[in-house]
């Protein structure tokens, strides 16, 4: 069975950081590109950040770039996004997902963690 | 930056068909992807490349993607369908998602 589980959130100052990760079992972690969800509190969701398989490739939010970073350690089969100087606005749940193709595949996401809630204080 | 707009509701009847659209510049071009939320659950892919069905999502559930327009359609709408949908594309190296569509079956 695949399964994602995020953890790492909690409760932090504005202009705080946080490291956020994501634990992946049953299935290759290597071969899939991996993307990070937020979702606001009664809000839609929002796209952060996704990497390729191998990490070689990365991409942000522009709400998000410069601020944060999305990493992987293939060896502990693990997703992890470094967040800095967080806003009050970027209080949410944040969602891992796998990507449903390969390790450049970033159109659409087949299996999604649980969340953790990131909340920003101001 | 790229957006995608959702109709904020739709309602349908059970048995009946809901068509939810999602709309931006070009989106034919793009692959289009379509994710259901429950309350309190995690979303769950229902339609990926405009149309393909991951296995596990019933038949009710298709997709079309042309022009400006993907469409969500789900056939023969059952209680359990109600939930909101939200479209996603990827553009210029970057994801995005539409506003959401609350779907309500009364």
């Amino acid at each position: 069975e695949v399964v994602l589980l995020e953890s790492g959130g909690g409760l932090v100052q504005r202009g705080g950081s946080l490291r956020l990760s994501c634990a992946a079992s049953g299935f290759t972690f290597s071969s899939y590109a991996m993307t990070w969800v937020r979702q606001a509190p009664g809000k839609g969701l929002e796209w952060v950040s996704a990497i390729s398989g191998s990490g070689g490739s990365a991409y942000y939010a522009d709400s998000v770039k410069g601020r944060f970073t999305i990493s992987r350690d293939n060896s502990k089969n693990t997703l992890f996004l470094q967040m800095n100087t967080l806003r009050a606005e970027e209080t949410a749940v944040y969602y891992c997902a796998k990507g449903a193709m390969n390790e450049n595949y970033y159109y659409a996401m087949d299996v999604w963690g649980q969340g953790t809630t990131v909340t920003v204080s101001s | 930056s790229y957006e995608l707009t959702q109709p904020p509701s739709v309602s349908v009847s059970p048995g009946q068909t809901a068509s939810i659209t999602c709309s931006g510049d070009k989106l034919g071009d793009k692959y289009a992807s379509w994710y259901q939320q429950k309350p309190g659950q995690s979303p769950v892919l229902v339609i990926y490349e405009d149309a393909k069905r991951p296995s596990g999502i019933p038949e009710r559930f298709s997709g079309s993607n042309s022009g400006n327009t993907a469409t969500l359609t789900i056939s023969g709408t059952q209680a359990m369908d109600e939930a909101d949908y939200y479209c996603q594309a990827w553009d210029s190296s970057t994801g995005v998602f539409g506003g959401g569509t609350k779907l309500t079956v009364l």
